[in-house]
């Protein structure tokens, strides 16, 4: 079936940092990718939808200077949290699509980022 | 913003019985898929019900869709620890998924 990873698993980082999280689909070529944000006990919001070799559809009241979306890659987007607080803290999870004609959006393991 | 309403909000039950969770969305849909997730975990898709369709089963999982309520049940049967997860119902309008709030299922031994 079809994998997507993440890395890092999880990440602590100072405040005012920047922290990249990868996401990569590892056996099929993605043509859309999506970023989750999970707060504890809570549900995911959708932050961006990524297409390979354009920029990102951000969500209202989502940053885009804050979340930086690179998907460079049919296989790889990249979300950079820039300047992080402790309010930036959470669960964040990509999902990719291989194409428009499925429905299907695989889900990687999630990031677990901690600003101290 | 979240278009998926989910109750109960947390279910609680005994190995062997069946669990019933319930989503409501607020407008037209393509389908609607139910995911698990275990805690700290990604998500697993479990099952994708077509906008045109009433009913699907996989396994013990039975979803039902009532697009003129807007409204979808996830019934597993015969639960077993294992199924003890959180469950989201997800809206799919053609590009991006919508998740409801969730149902927290624990399913005692």
């Amino acid at each position: 079936g079809a994998v997507v990873s993440q890395h890092p698993s999880w990440v602590i980082c100072k405040s005012g940092t920047s922290v990249k999280i990868e996401c990569r689909s590892l056996d099929f070529q993605a043509t859309t990718m999506f970023w989750y944000r999970q707060f504890p006990k809570q549900s995911l919001m959708l932050m961006a939808t990524s297409n390979e070799g354009s920029k990102a559809t951000y969500e209202q009241g989502v940053e885009k200077d804050k979340f930086l979306i690179n998907h460079a890659s049919l296989t790889l987007s990249t979300l950079t949290v820039t300047s992080a607080h402790p309010e930036d803290s959470s669960f964040y999870i990509c999902s990719a699509r291989e194409d428009l004609r499925t429905y299907e959006q695989y889900f990687g393991p999630g990031t677990r980022l901690t600003v101290t | 913003s979240q278009q998926g309403e989910e109750d109960p909000q947390a279910l609680s039950i005994q190995e062997g019985e069946n669990a019933t969770m319930n989503c409501s969305y607020k407008t037209s849909i393509n389908n609607l898929q139910w995911y698990r997730q275990n805690s700290g975990r990604g998500l697993v898709h479990l099952i994708l019900i077509r906008s045109n369709e009433r009913e699907k089963h996989s396994g013990r999982l039975r979803v039902t869709l009532d697009t003129s309520k807007k409204s979808s049940s996830l019934l597993i049967t015969a639960s077993r620890a294992a199924d003890t997860a959180s469950y989201f119902c997800a809206t799919d309008k053609g590009n991006k998924l919508v998740f409801g709030a969730g149902t927290i299922l624990r399913v005692k031994s």
